[in-house]
């Protein structure tokens, strides 16, 4: 099993311009999670979903989109990149809801 | 919304030695609360969790304490290994958040020989 698998790792991004972080995972959970994480801090929720067809959003949803069209993929869109949006970005899943997420690696994304 | 936090930032533990990292949290909504690792470049890692109805859970070389009177988790690290230096979150959930994890900033560990 792969888990959980982001791409791409790196991206530098000029303000104003879009892009998709994709994220996919081989376990078959239900729960799949975007959150960011800014120098010296702890991980924000951006957007959840609990199972295909289902997102919500989570602590810092602005300037993002999700979809879940599939149980595998939950890609996070960015429409008007911003500096703010500096920042890493995780993917997470979970089969039930409970207390062990699976992280993916993270994406790096810097908006200049 | 809840809030979970760390005392400090940074600890140096010597190899061998037993590590103590702390957490304070200013919100007791959480049913459980969590440890999580990572790594330089990694993402999260699931350590141990414990329920809010609960005071200590052991695992392996780690031990969760949990003290509600004064809103305060710790978890220690028997014989402190090279592997151990990352940075600790700590996290709270409820039972009804789908899963939803609520972190703390981190606590990094750097393990010296």
């Amino acid at each position: 099993n792969a888990g959980v698998t982001q791409t791409p790792k790196f991206r530098i991004l000029k303000i104003g311009q879009s892009m998709t972080l994709q994220c996919t995972q081989d376990m078959n959970h239900n729960y799949m999670y975007w959150y960011r994480q800014d120098p010296g801090m702890g991980l924000k929720l951006i957007y959840y979903s609990v199972g295909a067809g289902i997102t919500d959003k989570g602590e810092v949803p602005n300037g993002y989109n999700v979809s879940r069209s599939t149980t595998e993929d939950f890609p996070l869109r960015l429409e008007l990149a911003a500096p703010s949006q500096t920042s890493v970005y995780f993917c997470a899943s979970n089969p039930s809801g409970n207390t062990e997420a699976f992280f993916g690696q993270g994406t790096r994304l810097t908006v200049v | 919304g809840e809030s979970v936090g760390l005392h400090l930032p940074t600890l140096s533990v010597q190899e061998g030695d037993n590590s103590i990292i702390n957490c304070a949290y200013s919100n007791s909504a959480s049913d459980y609360f969590i440890w999580y690792k990572q790594e330089s470049g990694k993402g999260p890692q699931f350590i141990i969790d414990i329920r809010s109805n609960m005071d200590k859970r052991q695992g392996q070389r780690v031990t969760v304490l949990l003290n509600k009177t004064v809103k305060h988790l710790s978890l220690q690290i028997a014989a402190t290994q090279p592997g151990d230096s990352a940075v600790y979150f700590c996290a709270g959930m409820t039972t009804d958040s789908w899963g939803k994890l609520q972190f703390g900033a981190g606590t990094q560990v750097v393990v010296t020989p």
